[in-house]
């Protein structure tokens, strides 16, 4: 595809269900990122994938969340057990290559509301 | 761990004013990058700056990255309604590390 596509776009679910994040990067970009942006506040790092490998998967909140890449494609995140907390905006960015070599391209992201 | 730090939080200017955001590290970083998120969108890349002291110029916004790797600022001139929005800083400090750590933005608004 053209950009970085996310789903669900939006997401509502209750306090103790689980939730699936899906991204799309764009075609070529060995490079993939997560972040979480709550109302009005800034982009917190959750974790970092180079191909299908987490070298820094240090900014995930708590052992409820977790992600996977396969290949240099698709990234799911996952939430377990959410928490009225996790509601934020999921947004997952790619990059041509890792580091700090080039400019990010975010999805639009998908906001996740717990009730 | 990697803090950066950018201030004012919110900046509201008349139409045809300056505006000046500012951003620091905790760290030296490897270079710094510049975002603008509009109202309801994603962040979207304006520039990124590598160099100690280097200075890049995109119409009427000029970014600066300081001597010591540490800090780095935006001016906008003459703001006009399309530069709605909050910009973010965001900085890689290399080292082993993949974070790409970001501010927590400064938001513009424009009165016209």
């Amino acid at each position: 595809g053209a950009g970085v596509s996310q789903s669900p776009s939006n997401k509502v679910t209750e306090k103790g269900k689980d939730v699936e994040l899906r991204c799309d990067p764009i075609s070529g970009h060995t490079a993939l990122y997560w972040y979480r942006q709550r109302l009005g506040q800034g982009l917190e790092f959750l974790i970092y994938f180079q191909g299908n490998s987490a070298p820094d998967k240090s900014g995930l909140p708590s052992d409820r969340f977790s992600a996977e890449r396969t290949g240099e494609s698709v990234s799911t995140l996952t939430i377990q057990r959410t928490q009225q907390e996790d509601s934020a905006v999921y947004l997952c960015a790619s990059s041509l290559s890792g580091g700090a070599v080039g400019e990010l391209f975010f999805g639009e992201g998908s906001r996740l509301t717990v009730l | 761990g990697q803090q950066v730090m950018q201030i004012p939080q919110y900046q509201h200017v008349q139409e045809g004013e300056d505006f000046t955001t500012y951003c620091n590290s905790s760290t030296t970083l490897s270079n710094i990058q510049w975002y603008k998120q509009r109202p309801g969108g994603h962040p979207v890349f304006l520039i990124q700056l590598v160099k100690s002291g280097e200075v890049k110029k995109q119409k009427r916004l000029t970014f600066q990255f300081g001597e010591a790797k540490k800090n780095s600022s935006l001016h906008i001139t003459a703001t006009q309604t399309t530069d709605v929005g909050t910009y973010f800083c965001a900085g890689f400090s290399g080292a082993g590390s993949y974070q790409l750590t970001f501010g927590k933005g400064t938001k513009l608004s424009v009165i016209p």
